[in-house]
């Protein structure tokens, strides 16, 4: 099946710093990427549908200065958490889809952001 | 709103022992239903993918079903392996693929 892998897998930073996570998207072209956040025992949030080429659509509530999307290319979208606090501690989760009518999204194996 | 609605937040089983686990939904225009499984610290692993009411698909343990209103994952025999968070997504038509999950089941199977 399609792949989708996100790097790091784990990151630890200091309050004030930022993080660049990416996304790729192995073996197809995605134009539209979806990143997700999620706290413990809890679903995933979706944060922003990320397009390539253009801005990225961030849903209610999510500051997109804090968390800045850049989707390059039709295999790379990567998210930048700016300035990170401990609060921005999650576990992010990236998905992409081949298109066409299915509607199926793959996901990344998720990266788990700790900010001291 | 779209909203995603499963039931029931846990569930624990003897190996063996049958069940079914519930995703209630409204949404304006299904587009598509998914069911995930998801392992501790790990993404999201596709399962099946309903298109429209009274379809069925089945894989190893597993048979997902949808109507209007709600969508089933009948899990057969259990075993410990398929302990894992079991995630319910809709996908609207207008929703440029969009996924809104439920909260999800957390299934624990005993030997």
């Amino acid at each position: 099946g399609a792949v989708v892998s996100q790097h790091p897998s784990r990151v630890i930073c200091k309050s004030g710093t930022s993080v660049k996570i990416e996304c790729r998207s192995l073996d197809f072209q995605a134009t539209t990427m979806f990143w997700y956040r999620q706290f413990p025992k809890k679903s995933l949030m979706l944060m922003a549908t990320s397009n390539e080429g253009s801005k990225a659509t961030y849903e209610q509530g999510v500051e997109k200065d804090k968390f800045l999307i850049n989707h390059a290319s039709l295999t790379l979208s990567t998210l930048t958490v700016t300035s990170a606090h401990p609060e921005d501690s999650s576990f992010y989760i990236c998905s992409a889809g081949k298109g066409g009518n299915t509607g199926e999204l793959f996901f990344g194996e998720g990266s788990r952001l700790t900010v001291l | 709103e779209d909203q995603v609605t499963q039931s029931p937040e846990a569930l624990r089983l003897q190996e063996g022992e049958s069940s079914s686990l519930n995703c209630s939904y409204t949404v304006s225009g299904l587009r598509g239903l998914f069911w995930y499984r998801q392992d501790p610290g790990k993404g999201p692993e596709f399962l099946f993918t309903l298109y429209s009411a009274g379809e069925e698909k089945e894989k190893e343990r597993l048979k997902a079903t949808l109507t209007k209103k709600e969508s089933f994952l009948h899990i057969t025999a259990p075993k410990p392996e398929d302990s894992a968070t079991y995630l319910c997504a809709v996908q609207a038509r207008s929703g440029y693929n969009k996924l809104i999950f439920g909260a999800g089941t957390r299934l624990a199977v005993h030997p």
